[in-house]
């Protein structure tokens, strides 16, 4: 089973920033939090991951509490193409650790 | 992010039939790749991690005998859907470990869809 819990369903003007909740309070101290998006009938595309300290590249900005048992992605400007099933996953570090998908947050961005 | 290919993107076939799906690395070497498969507004489903050189792992409930996972070279795995039947039609997706340390990436292929008629 996941170890993360996100909301169904999201709605965001574009231009605006999307901040996108996870809850994963059963997390471990090995393990790390990624954010992977899949726009309709593509394969999953990385966004970021983190493990204890905030995160940001040229796509997304990941925001992790002090007790590590949430998190937040920040789509800054949202655009119609940011639409996707956002997945948020912890996964232990070292090779050949498993993802373990959930349901993830379906995002709408509208013009 | 790492480039990982899939063909074909979508294939169409008779029941009883078996399809074969490729996945490659592009510009990495992988010597683990995974295989997913993912029912319509559902979340993707582990099926078997592939290993370079060795037997697949499957996951509880895939028959192994039926998915037929051979990773033959650090670029290319194979999935091969023997005698495929209706329930069989679903998105299969690829992805391929790109290790670059302890918080070592997944990158995926763009998936490919089968019908089996």
């Amino acid at each position: 089973d996941a170890k993360t819990t996100q909301p169904p369903s999201m709605d965001c003007a574009e231009g605006r920033a999307a901040n996108l909740p996870c809850n994963h309070s059963t997390i471990s101290g090995n393990e790390y939090v990624y954010w992977y998006r899949q726009i309709h009938s593509q394969g999953p595309q990385y966004i970021i991951h983190g493990l204890k300290n905030n995160e940001t590249n040229e796509m997304a900005s990941l925001i992790i509490t002090e007790d590590r048992k949430s998190s937040t992605l920040i789509l800054p400007h949202a655009t119609l193409r940011d639409t996707a099933v956002y997945y948020c996953i912890v996964r232990p570090a070292g090779n050949n650790r498993k993802l373990i998908w959930g349901l993830g947050t379906s995002l709408a961005v509208n013009p | 992010g790492a480039v990982v290919s899939q063909h074909p993107s979508w294939v169409i076939c008779k029941s009883g039939t078996s399809v074969k799906i490729e996945c490659r690395s592009l510009d990495f070497q992988a010597t683990t790749m995974f295989w997913y498969r993912q029912f319509p507004k559902q979340s993707l489903m582990l099926m078997a991690t592939s290993n370079e050189g060795s037997k697949a792992t499957y996951e509880q409930g895939v028959e192994k005998d039926k998915f037929l996972i051979n990773h033959a070279s650090l670029t290319l795995s194979t999935l091969t859907v023997t005698s495929a039947h209706p329930e069989d039609s679903s998105f299969y997706i690829c992805s391929a470990r790109d290790y670059t340390g302890l918080g070592g990436t997944q990158d995926f292929g763009p998936g490919t869809r089968l019908l089996v008629l």
